[in-house]
């Protein structure tokens, strides 16, 4: 069946450093592929998705490339910042519409 | 703003006693979903409606259950609670539920505490 593997957190990063959280998947047929973000308190919220195969999903600084041949989709920034601090989590969608998300991974930014 | 908006943001009952939660959309989406996290693990589907169709996940405890009365708003209702239900419960919605494309928007969750 789908599935979704996240790196494990926490991952601590200081503010402008560079952040990659790893997403790989296995799935049947072609999925569609997101990242949602989670405040503390609060419902999930979508960063970016991306559909088809080389697609790039973009947002607020975060990027994701929906990479087949190595079943990723990666998150990445340039540059976090402390509001950046949050639950990330990697997710797919098949043919059911249904969601299936990894495990999360925190990220803590530290001025 | 369109939204997908849960009340109450907190809930405390007590053991056994039952509770409702409600969720509205205001997105007009056909699909509605109900989601249980525990502490920051993934959410676990609980059951969603496409329309006015129910679909129940293989998992779900009979306890849970839930209506649709109109396309706007979406009831969990918890029959007799227990300790192990506290968590938090997110609602979703999206246009469709048989395309892979659609995203899914969640509401803010409403905090179950059971005492």
């Amino acid at each position: 069946g789908n599935s979704v593997t996240q790196m494990e957190g926490p991952v601590t990063l200081s503010e402008e450093a560079f952040l990659t959280i790893n997403c790989t998947y296995t799935a049947t047929g072609y999925p569609s592929l997101f990242w949602y973000v989670q405040y503390p308190g609060e419902g999930l919220q979508l960063l970016l998705k991306a559909t088809k195969a080389d697609d790039k999903g973009s947002n607020k600084g975060f990027e994701a490339t929906y990479r087949k041949e190595t079943t990723s989709f990666h998150l990445e920034k340039g540059s976090v910042q402390v509001s950046d601090s949050a639950v990330y989590f990697c997710a797919l969608s098949g043919n059911t519409g249904k969601l299936i998300f990894g495990q999360g991974t925190t990220l803590q930014v530290k001025p | 703003d369109a939204m997908v908006i849960q009340n109450p943001r907190y809930q405390v009952t007590q053991f056994g006693k039952p509770v409702t939660l409600s969720c509205s959309q205001t997105l007009n989406h056909n699909v509605m979903y109900w989601y249980q996290q525990k502490s920051s693990q993934a959410p676990k589907l609980l059951f969603h409606y496409y329309d006015k169709d129910f679909n129940n996940e293989a998992d779900t405890p009979d306890n849970f259950q839930s209506r649709r009365p109109n396309t706007s708003f979406c009831f969990l209702d918890i029959r007799s609670p227990g300790l192990g239900d506290a968590a938090m419960y997110l609602c979703a919605t999206s246009r469709s539920g048989t395309s892979r494309a659609y995203e899914q928007y969640f509401g803010p969750g409403t905090r179950l505490t059971v005492t």
